[in-house]
């Protein structure tokens, strides 16, 4: 079974300031996919960048950018210029042909004006 | 509507009871996902749909717990004989299709407070 894992329960970064969100996981497969989401205090859940594992070039949606090490299976996220409205919790999340969408616990981020 | 929709937003009820939450995915998606999320906890996966096939039930935390899907349509999450514990935010989301990267498109969830 897949797992991932996110062991920073909790981040704070000051605002304009850049700051990286750690994730691992576990897979013994070779193709699968990567993404983060976020959730702000609204409840919604909203894609914030994705990754295929075949391809080598780290992914980048304007602020966000991402770390991808598959031999070290992490993938990290970039938030550069942190806006208040960053302020959510991000969940890491794993896929792969076969199976579903499994996630982290989650990291709280806050944005300090 | 553009967007999953789930109802009832937030829902009290006594243990005991039954309660049945409601999701309507975007339209032409096959694949349907419930999550539960305890307070300040990630997403607890509970089953998926995938248009026609057998769905996977291996998160239901126990019999309590069930959930139908007629085809790419609506789906209902029911919860027997409600607990204390059962008290968390349920999450619906729908892709196009299951394992290819696609995004997942969350609702806002069912918050189930049981008193």
């Amino acid at each position: 079974a897949q797992t991932v894992t996110q062991s920073q329960p909790e981040m704070s970064v000051q605002e304009a300031e850049t700051v990286t969100l750690s994730c691992t996981y576990d897979t013994s497969e070779n193709n699968y996919y990567l993404f983060w989401y976020k959730q702000p205090p609204s409840r919604q859940m909203i894609l914030v960048i994705r990754q295929e594992a075949y391809k080598q070039q780290n992914a980048t949606e304007n602020r966000f950018s991402v770390n991808f090490q598959k031999a070290a299976k992490s993938f990290s996220l970039k938030i550069s210029d942190s806006q208040l409205g960053d302020t959510a919790m991000y969940f890491c999340a794993f896929e792969t042909s076969g199976s579903r969408l499994t996630f982290g616990e989650g990291t709280q981020l806050t944005v300090n004006p | 509507g553009a967007g999953v929709s789930q109802s009832p937003s937030n829902k009290v009820t006594e243990k005991g009871k039954d309660v049945e939450l409601r999701c309507d995915p975007i339209s032409g998606h096959t694949a349907l996902y419930w999550y539960r999320q305890r307070l300040g906890q990630g997403l607890e996966f509970l089953i998926y749909f995938q248009g026609n096939s057998a769905p996977d039930k291996s998160g239901l935390p126990s019999d309590r717990f069930s959930a139908e899907r007629t085809g790419e349509s609506v789906s209902t999450l029911t919860i027997q004989r409600t607990q204390q514990e059962d008290s968390a935010v349920y999450l619906c989301a729908s892709s196009p299709v299951r394992g290819a990267g696609t995004e997942a498109f969350f609702g806002q969830g069912t918050r189930l407070t049981v008193v």
